[in-house]
């Protein structure tokens, strides 16, 4: 049973561009979770995705991050005109159900480098 | 109030010594409390938790200590192994949600041989 899959690992944007940010979930899991960690700092909420629906994005930017979570396939987190500050570890979590007493488990993370 | 501070930033313990960081946190309704340990290039992984009507909470050579009047809790490492060498990361969240997590700034662990 693989883990929870990111794609990619690293991913160097220049300023202005999109970047496209994947995750697969642990076979059988439906819940997503989103966090960015910034350098030498501790990770931070970002959105919680259930399929086909946002549940929670009160840690998202307000402008130019959008999350999505399909029916089929990956969940996305896109972020369009790439700043400098959104140079960061972004990690997917996923759990069976959407429950604190469920352990949620982390993918190894994409290193977003905006130059 | 939704922070969650860890210390110290950065330790270096002698193999076999006892690794001990520190959280305080301030919402009163935060009810889980996990830590996680994290590897270079890896997600982070739970390593052990504890709700705040017990004290201790302790598996194999790990121990969470809760003080709830004083909103702290520990992490402590027994007999600290080079493999312990790893950030670490204390977390807080209300379990009545979902895996909403906020997490200390974390604390590097160096275990020398």
């Amino acid at each position: 049973n693989a883990g929870v899959m990111q794609n990619p690992r690293h991913l160097v944007r220049r300023r202005g561009q999109e970047a496209r940010l994947r995750c697969s979930p642990m076979k059988g899991h439906s819940h997503v979770y989103w966090y960015r960690q910034l350098p030498e700092e501790g990770l931070k909420f970002m959105v919680y995705l259930q399929k086909e629906n946002i549940i929670d994005e009160s840690g998202m930017p307000k402008e130019r991050f959008s999350a999505e979570f399909p029916k089929e396939g990956p969940s996305i987190l896109r972020i369009q005109q790439v700043v400098r500050g959104d140079s960061a570890a972004y990690f997917c979590a996923s759990s069976p159900i959407g429950q604190m007493n469920t352990e949620a488990f982390f993918g190894q993370g994409t290193r977003l480098t905006v130059v | 109030q939704q922070q969650v501070k860890q210390s110290p930033q950065s330790l270096i313990v002698q193999k076999g010594g006892i690794s001990i960081i520190n959280c305080a946190y301030e919402n009163t309704a935060f009810d889980y409390f996990p830590w996680y340990q994290q590897f270079p290039g890896k997600g982070p992984a739970l390593l052990i938790a504890i709700r705040p009507d017990v004290s201790e909470k302790k598996e194999g050579r790990f121990t969470i200590s809760f003080n709830k009047s004083a909103k702290q809790f520990s992490l402590h490492i027994m007999d600290s192994q080079p493999g312990d060498s790893a950030t670490y990361f204390c977390a807080a969240s209300i379990s009545t949600g979902f895996q909403k997590l906020v997490f200390g700034t974390g604390t590097r662990l160096l275990v020398s041989p």
